[in-house]
């Protein structure tokens, strides 16, 4: 069974720095998706970022990007110019497409201070 | 507006008495599935539909029961909840395919006694 590991319970940042996340994930499948969900307080999930497995190229999405590391089953997170608004709860998800089941790890609290 | 519904937002019943969560997507999504979320678990997968009369079992489907009658929509049901259940639940649905963007509803907050 594919699991995904979150080993960073909580972070904290000033406003600007760059902060990244961590998250580990076992499996042996060589086809599979990768997501990073943010859940601010208001608790309506929403899709950060996602990767394709098969691409080496690390995804992107304006102050987010992911260092994909495929040998290493390793998908961190990294903001930029960290905002206010980016004080959430971060999961890091899996998708095996063959199960179409979506397992997340277990979220990171990250709080950016003024 | 696209969007996945859910109902109630809030529920606080006692052990035993049956409930339905209800859920709904206007966005004709093949795929929806409920997963509940619990401190330091994240989200676990209970119950995904590929598509009408398809359901299958997520990571945690004891307690519960799910059906897919119309596209749309994808009811939650625990007919006989126990403490253990509480938690936050919640719905989401996507293009088939594992590459698209699940989107989710706004949660359901349940208690039970």
């Amino acid at each position: 069974a594919q699991t995904v590991t979150q080993s960073q319970p909580e972070m904290s940042v000033q406003e600007a720095e760059t902060v990244t996340l961590s998250c580990t994930y076992d499996t042996s499948e060589s086809n599979y998706y990768l997501f990073w969900y943010k859940q601010p307080p208001s608790r309506q999930m929403i899709l950060v970022i996602r990767q394709e497995a098969y691409k080496q190229q690390n995804a992107t999405e304006n102050r987010f990007s992911v260092n994909f590391q495929k040998a290493a089953k390793s998908f961190s997170l990294k903001i930029s110019d960290s905002q206010l608004g980016d004080t959430a709860m971060y999961f890091c998800a899996f998708m095996n497409p063959r199960a179409q089941k979506l397992v997340f790890g277990q979220g990171t609290r990250l709080t950016i201070n003024p | 507006e696209a969007q996945v519904t859910q109902n109630p937002r809030y529920l606080i019943t006692v052990t035993g008495k049956k409930l339905t969560v209800t859920c709904s997507q206007n966005m004709n999504h093949e795929y929806m599935s409920w997963y509940r979320q619990d401190p330091g678990l994240g989200l676990r997968q209970i119950y995904y539909s590929m598509n009408v009369e398809v359901t299958d079992k997520g990571d945690v489907p004891e307690g519960y029961k799910v059906s897919r009658k119309e596209k749309r929509n994808f009811p939650l049901i625990l007919e006989s909840p126990s403490p253990n259940q509480t938690s936050l639940y919640f719905c989401a649905s996507s293009l088939a395919g594992g590459y698209n963007e699940q989107f989710f509803g706004p949660g359901t907050r349940l208690t039970v006694l």
